[in-house]
């Protein structure tokens, strides 16, 4: 079983929101991965958690805060977003960050939209 | 630095015609490679890899990647396409480390 789960599917949130995006897997994975995705663009790598402690933080602005609580479950903390950061938002995990072992396997995202 | 080339954001096939998607690599080490599909409003699925071994690599849905290190390539191809690969598809490569280096994505479309 390869499955990574997010929820929700789909966020409206306003600016002065605080919201929080979860993901889930199952398949003993240790590193885990935020991803942000524009409209017909690649994957935007944001954030790797590797073993659960942050090992990679790609200059996100502080709006985004990332937690892993365990070795399971990711989930990003938004709180005053911009209309810019409407996006899709990929979850992925990998059963080692990196190396022959670091294809990494992606979840269905979170189409957000801030009003 | 790694940096990845997908050539053509668009390839047009007829439904049985041949797939080929171009991706070429850049990199200091040996590269672990891999092609992703994405359906609209989905998450990327993993299509194939190569990490050491048969530069041949089968994957799902009938897609094959062949690494060739002399011309830094490992383009994706499908003998017979189907209506059904009609997606979004990315190279990427990795090394050791832990972040992906995705291409800018090819789009393929599949006319009846």
């Amino acid at each position: 079983d390869t499955e990574v789960t997010q929820t929700p599917k789909h966020l409206v949130m306003g600016m002065t929101n605080k919201k929080s995006l979860k993901c889930e897997q199952h398949m003993g994975h240790r590193a885990m991965y935020w991803y942000k995705q524009k409209a017909k663009k690649p994957p935007e790598l944001m954030f790797v958690y590797s073993y659960e402690k942050l090992s990679i933080n790609e200059s996100v602005p502080s709006r985004f805060s990332p937690e892993c609580p365990n070795s399971s479950l990711l989930n990003l903390h938004l709180h005053a977003l911009q209309p810019e950061d409407s996006a899709l938002y990929l979850c992925a995990s990998s059963e080692r960050p990196g190396g022959e072992m670091g294809e990494q396997y992606f979840g269905p995202g979170t189409r957000l939209t801030v009003t | 630095a790694q940096s990845v080339t997908q050539l053509g954001s668009h390839v047009s096939v007829s439904e049985g015609a041949l797939v080929l998607l171009r991706c070429n690599y850049s990199s200091s080490v040996p590269p672990y490679l891999f092609w992703y599909v994405q359906y609209p409003n989905q998450g990327l699925q993993l299509l194939l890899k190569y990490t050491t071994g048969a530069t041949l690599v089968k994957g799902i849905n009938g897609f094959e990647a062949e690494f060739k290190k002399s011309e830094t390539s490992f383009h994706l191809t499908k003998p017979s396409a189907h209506m059904s690969d009609a997606a979004e598809y990315f190279c990427a490569s990795g090394t050791g480390f832990q972040k992906l280096v995705f291409g800018t994505g090819t789009r393929l479309l599949v006319s009846p």
